[in-house]
């Protein structure tokens, strides 16, 4: 069966620092992959999406970036977090129509 | 643009009574629809999915939702809320991309209390 990993579960880094969220896809290939931050009472956002390796498209300009490596990895990175980087990150996946997403990462920028 | 509007932040019922979740969406095409739960400090759940065929589509949960292209709403219901319903909730338009899904636009949640 397919399962999705991200990691951290929590985190919480300094202004300024760097930032690797990692995102790995297990039983599954070619999927499409996806980043959403969570903001409280803002809903999900679209932050990249990748319907294949190197392949990365980005809905809104930011401080972030992604990568994907790898067929089932997808990386969300930052070289300086911002205190508006604060929130909950969620990897998802789909291949068909569904969508399955991971745990999340909470950050807290500091 | 594809849109997801849920016009309610925060609702309120009583343990046992009925639920209505609204949902519009706005989309040129055909729209793939999902309703997703999520438990605080989790991941989404997905309860169900309309992409074609009958409207009213059954989820996990004894949720339930139907599709009104009339009105571009998926409105998601249950006949009798438990105290462990409560969960904030998510509907969802997506995009089709070949025989995959693509991009999935989320509305900002309705976040549900249950009363006992």
């Amino acid at each position: 069966s397919q399962t999705i990993h991200q990691w951290p579960a929590t985190l919480v880094q300094p202004v300024g620092s760097p930032l690797s969220l990692e995102c790995t896809v297990e039983g599954t290939s070619n999927p499409n992959l996806y980043w959403y931050r969570q903001a409280a009472g803002r809903g999900l956002q679209l932050l990249f999406y990748s319907v294949g390796i190197g392949q990365i498209s980005s809905e809104v300009p930011q401080n972030l970036s992604a990568s994907r490596p790898q067929d089932r990895q997808f990386i969300l990175s930052s070289k300086k977090l911002l205190l508006s980087d604060s929130g909950f990150y969620l990897c998802a996946w789909s291949s068909s129509f569904e969508a399955f997403f991971g745990q999340g990462t909470r950050l807290t920028v500091v | 643009a594809q849109s997801v509007t849920q016009p309610d932040i925060h609702i309120t019922v009583s343990e046992g009574a009925s639920l209505e979740l609204r949902c519009n969406y706005s989309y040129g095409a055909t729209p793939y629809l999902f309703w997703y739960v999520q438990s605080p400090g989790q991941g989404l759940q997905l309860l169900l999915k309309y992409f074609s065929g009958d409207t009213l589509v059954q989820g996990i949960k004894g949720f339930e939702a139907e599709f009104k292209r009339s009105q571009s709403s998926f409105n998601l219901r249950k006949p009798s809320v438990h105290w462990s319903d409560a969960a904030e909730y998510f509907c969802a338009v997506g995009a089709s991309r070949g025989s995959t899904l693509g991009r999935l636009y989320f509305g900002r949640g309705t976040q549900l209390t249950v009363w006992p």
